[in-house]
C-alpha cells in the first residue's frame, strides 16, 4: 500500500467548474506538500500546511491531521488550471526533503 | 529574489557514457539542495541532499552521485549511464534550518538513455 494516495488519478472539468482532489497519508506527519506540475515538467510549490486551511487565489488547501487527510480545491477552474497536482508529506523526523510523494492527479479543464 | 537553473533541458545518452547535470541557486544562502528523480508513472523520488559545500547524502543506492563544490551549486553525475537512469530529474532547494520551508524546484532534465 502506498504511503501517499491521491484521487482521483485523472480529473477533467469544464471551465468554471469548482475542482477537489483528495490525499490521504498512512503516517506521522511534520508537513504536507501540494505542488503543481506542468506539461513541460516544472513544478511549483502551492502550499505548505500542517493544520487548518490555507488559500491563495482560487486556490484552497485543508488538512485534518487526525483523519490524515488533505483536500485541494480550485474554485472557478481555468484551461491554464491544467496540470498535474502532487501531494506530498514530511514524516515526523524525517529530513528536510525527504518527502513522500503521492503519484499525482493529472487535471484537463476544458473551454 | 532567488532563482534555480537546471540545465539541460533535455538529453539523450547511449549506455555507458558519462553523465553530468548542473544545479545553481541564485539570491540565497547556505540552501538545503536536493535531486529527484521522476520516472514514467512514478511518484518523485530524492535521490541526494545537501545541507553545506562537500556534504551529502544519498537516500537510495543507485548508479548515480552528487557534489556541492560550491554554496549554490549541485552537480548530478554518472560514470556509466544505465538504461533504468531514465527519467525525469530535478534539483530544488530550501531554506536551510527550516523545518517547513517550502521546496522550490527547477525546470528539470528529461533524460533518456539509448
Amino acid at each position: 500500500k502506498n504511503e501517499v494516495e491521491q484521487s482521483p488519478q485523472n480529473l477533467t472539468a469544464q471551465e468554471g467548474e469548482f475542482i477537489t482532489i483528495n490525499c490521504s497519508y498512512s503516517v506521522g506527519i511534520s508537513a504536507l506538500h501540494w505542488l503543481q506540475q506542468h506539461p513541460g515538467g516544472g513544478i511549483v510549490s502551492l502550499f505548505m500546511l500542517s493544520s487548518g486551511k490555507k488559500k491563495h487565489g482560487r486556490l484552497i488547501a485543508t488538512i485534518n491531521i487526525q483523519e490524515k487527510h488533505s483536500s485541494l480545491h480550485i474554485t472557478a477552474s481555468h484551461p491554464r488550471d491544467s496540470a498535474v497536482y502532487i501531494c506530498a508529506v514530511l514524516p515526523y523526523g524525517g529530513s528536510q526533503g525527504n518527502l513522500i510523494f503521492g503519484k499525482g492527479t493529472k487535471l484537463s479543464v476544458k473551454p | 529574489s532567488q532563482t534555480i537553473h537546471q540545465w539541460p533541458a533535455t538529453l539523450v545518452q547511449p549506455v555507458g557514457s558519462p553523465l553530468s547535470l548542473e544545479c545553481t541557486v541564485e539570491g540565497t544562502s547556505n540552501p538545503n539542495l536536493y535531486w529527484y528523480r521522476q520516472a514514467a508513472g512514478r511518484g518523485l523520488q530524492l535521490l541526494f541532499y545537501s545541507v553545506g559545500i562537500g556534504q551529502i547524502s544519498s537516500e537510495v543506492p543507485q548508479n548515480l552521485s552528487a557534489s556541492r563544490p560550491q554554496d549554490r551549486q549541485f552537480i548530478l553525475s554518472s560514470k556509466k549511464l544505465l538504461l533504468s537512469d531514465s527519467g525525469f530529474y530535478l534539483c530544488a532547494w530550501s531554506v536551510r534550518r527550516q523545518g517547513d520551508s517550502p521546496l522550490h524546484f527547477g525546470n528539470g532534465t528529461r533524460l533518456t538513455v539509448t
